[in-house]
């Protein structure tokens, strides 16, 4: 079964640092999102990509957070200097559709601890 | 804008006894609902949806949940608990941008189903 992958799946770093998340998308797939959830707390949205453009994004996706898709299979997310705040779980997500009756296939999750 | 209440971070049964994980929701439209689940160190999975249609929806391994719009409500259930059930569950909905029609998943904070022998 097609799957989305992410990598790593953990992942360590000093505040102030750049961290990419990346992911690899179901191919056929044309509609891409990250959701994140810090410990204890819910799976929040944060940004939704369509189209090589951000479709939709949440407060949370401040100047700090950038999308890309640089080669046609990769999705990455980008954080340009990490936070303590960013300490959280990320998760990839795709979909070949979007309307709202269909489910969406995730990725494992990359945990990333800001230190 | 919607909005999902778990009861329960923590459920604990024992093995072959019914499984009952509640999830009420706040909604101004029809809501499309979802159950998805997290084992440890995997990705969510989808475990079933509701979206129109029939409000009982089974989903797999064995998990139904029902559709109770009075109730603003989307319980999911599994007759007979099994040790692999143990897991983390999360109730989703389905939320519109106005606009551009693009959806999002508003979460549960989710419940840990314990499963013991």
């Amino acid at each position: 079964e097609p799957e989305v992958t992410q990598t790593p799946s953990h992942q360590v770093t000093q505040m102030g640092q750049e961290v990419i998340l990346r992911c690899v998308p179901i191919s056929n797939h044309l509609y891409f999102y990250w959701y994140r959830q810090i410990l204890g707390q819910k799976v929040e949205f944060l940004v939704s990509f369509y189209n090589n453009e951000i479709s939709e994004k949440s407060e949370i996706f401040d100047d700090q957070f950038s999308v890309e898709r640089p080669d046609g299979s990769n999705f990455t997310l980008k954080i340009r200097s990490t936070k303590l705040e960013d300490s959280a779980m990320y998760f990839c997500a795709s979909s070949d559709k979007w309307v709202p009756n269909y489910g969406y296939t995730f990725g494992s999750g990359t945990r990333l601890t800001v230190v | 804008a919607q909005s999902v209440t778990q009861l329960g971070s923590h459920v604990s049964v024992s093995e072959g006894a019914l499984v009952l994980l509640r999830c009420n929701y706040s909604s101004s439209v029809p809501p499309y609902l979802f159950w998805y689940v997290q084992y440890p160190n995997q990705g969510l999975q989808l475990l079933l949806k509701y979206t129109t249609g029939a409000t009982l929806v089974k989903g797999i391994n064995g998990f139904e949940a029902e559709f109770k719009k009075s109730e603003t409500s989307f319980h999911l259930t599994k007759p007979s608990a099994h040790m692999s059930d143990a897991a983390e569950y999360f109730c989703a909905v389905s939320d519109l941008f106005s606009g551009t029609g693009f959806q999002k998943l508003v979460f549960g904070t989710g419940t840990r189903l314990l499963v013991s022998p």
